[in-house]
């Protein structure tokens, strides 16, 4: 059972490049998300998946897009990255019925120049 | 608004020593929960404790324990007998059973806690 797990662990991209963050569970939650932390500031919610096939977004969606294909697997793009999206990136899941919980992965630090 | 607000950005206690991390929250939604989450400078989130709204008695986890006054709408984390190991930024979160957000978790911007020998 490995959780939740993210690849990369650190990225730098140059301005207007796009790349994929891949977030993976294997616990077979309903729920995941993903958030921004920037220095000073909690973590902020970007994009959630209620299940496979439904999306929705967060409080700062604005650059990113995701998909939810599989129940595992829930990527987010950035589609033409800029320097206000360097930030740490976390991907989160949960069951349903376990609401009293939330499974962090390690995070991506990502860095745009 | 500012649903969580963590109004102490850094704290010192002295190891052995317990202290109190602050946490307000605001919410009209009668079930909700709220979480403390320890990211040490390896950076990843660590859950420590949670509180449901309808819980009568005050959460607790090893040296953790949760202060939830609903009235005052507060859920302070004390963690008992300090150790350096504690050295963190704290962060409190609170999930709404009716928000339209996939009970995805609001956060307080954390409080850095320092562990002195």
């Amino acid at each position: 059972n490995a959780g939740v797990t993210q690849t990369p662990k650190f990225q730098v991209l140059k301005t207007g490049q796009s790349m994929t963050l891949q977030c993976a569970q294997d616990m077979n939650h309903e729920y995941m998300s993903w958030y921004r932390q920037d220095p000073g500031m909690g973590l902020r919610l970007i994009h959630y998946s209620v299940g496979a096939g439904i999306t929705d977004q967060g409080e700062v969606p604005n650059g990113y897009n995701v998909s939810r294909s599989t129940t595992e697997d829930f990527p987010l793009r950035l589609l033409s990255a800029a320097p206000s999206q360097t930030s740490v990136y976390f991907c989160a899941s949960f069951r349903a019925a376990e609401t009293d919980t939330q499974y962090f992965g390690p995070g991506t630090r990502l860095t745009v120049l | 608004a500012q649903k969580i607000t963590q109004t102490q950005p850094g704290m010192f206690v002295q190891e052995k020593e317990a202290v109190t991390l602050d946490c307000t929250y605001d919410t009209s939604d009668p079930s909700y929960g709220l979480f403390w989450y320890k990211q040490p400078s390896s950076g990843e989130m660590i859950f420590l404790i949670y509180q449901g709204s309808y819980d009568q008695q005050n959460a607790t986890e090893g040296r953790y324990s949760l202060n939830f006054q609903k009235a005052r709408k507060s859920a302070n984390l004390v963690i008992s007998a300090s150790q350096l190991g504690d050295s963190a930024m704290y962060f409190c979160a609170m999930r709404e059973v009716g928000s339209n957000s996939g009970y995805a978790l609001n956060f307080g911007k954390g409080t850095s806690l320092l562990v002195t020998p």
